[in-house]
């Protein structure tokens, strides 16, 4: 068990709809990643925050967004969701800004019909 | 344009022989790298590193080589296990810029 948790698990929905993906980090984590994992391809990573505040951007769609809140958890918000939408959302999180070992989530699993 | 590449999407191994998988680079700025094993409905778990000042590192029956000339650096695992059976990710840094991952590769042992 990595500490992090992901919810919920699995995701299936229409295009045009809106969901929210939610991630608590490790205890005592600053940092939340989340990173796509679609067919046939690697890891992408699409958005970090540390302690509230949004810390780099990667290849994450207009129609795509996040926050970090006090508490330190994380959400991402999918809206207008497409086919191509569909893949396995990782949340990650480490202690500081760019710790090089990140502790990931089991994953969300979104299934877009 | 894909900085970390495993050009290798499966490998298949016997139980007790040697797994050695690879993966080259781009960018000349990554100075640490890792790999990160994920078995299937969980999340990747780490694995080794390397900073780029060294070109070995080993733990237990994993070691990963570094070699910056080629950006080229493998992972080795001696013996093979059956539960070594996983997707194996290569990742790599510049800095404390946020991980860049490859796209893994499947790794089967048989018994």
């Amino acid at each position: 068990d990595s500490g992090v948790t992901q919810t919920p698990k699995h995701l299936i929905t229409a295009t045009g709809q809106r969901v929210t993906l939610r991630c608590s980090p490790r205890s005592g984590d600053l940092s939340v990643y989340w990173y796509q994992q679609s067919l046939d391809q690697g890891l992408q990573f699409l958005i970090q925050y540390y302690n509230g505040e949004e810390r780099a951007k990667g290849n994450i769609l207009e129609r795509f967004s996040a926050q970090q809140f006090p508490d330190l958890h994380s959400e991402l918000n999918l809206s207008s969701l497409e086919l191509g939408d569909s893949a396995l959302y990782f949340c990650a999180s480490s202690a500081g800004q760019g710790n090089e070992k990140l502790f990931f989530g089991s994953g969300t699993q979104l299934s877009v019909l | 344009d894909q900085q970390v590449k495993q050009n290798s999407p499966s490998l298949s191994v016997q139980e007790g022989r040697i797994s050695i998988l690879n993966c080259d680079y781009t960018n000349s700025m990554f100075d640490y790298f890792l790999w990160y094993k994920k078995y299937p409905a969980e999340g990747p778990t780490f694995l080794i590193s390397i900073s780029s000042i060294k070109d070995k590192n080993e733990d237990g029956r994993f070691t990963v080589f570094l070699n910056k000339s080629a950006k080229h650096l493998s992972l080795h695992i001696v013996p093979s296990q059956p539960g070594d059976s996983a997707v194996y990710f290569c990742a790599a840094r510049s800095g404390n810029t946020p991980l860049v991952f490859g796209k893994g590769t499947r790794l089967s042992v048989i018994a």
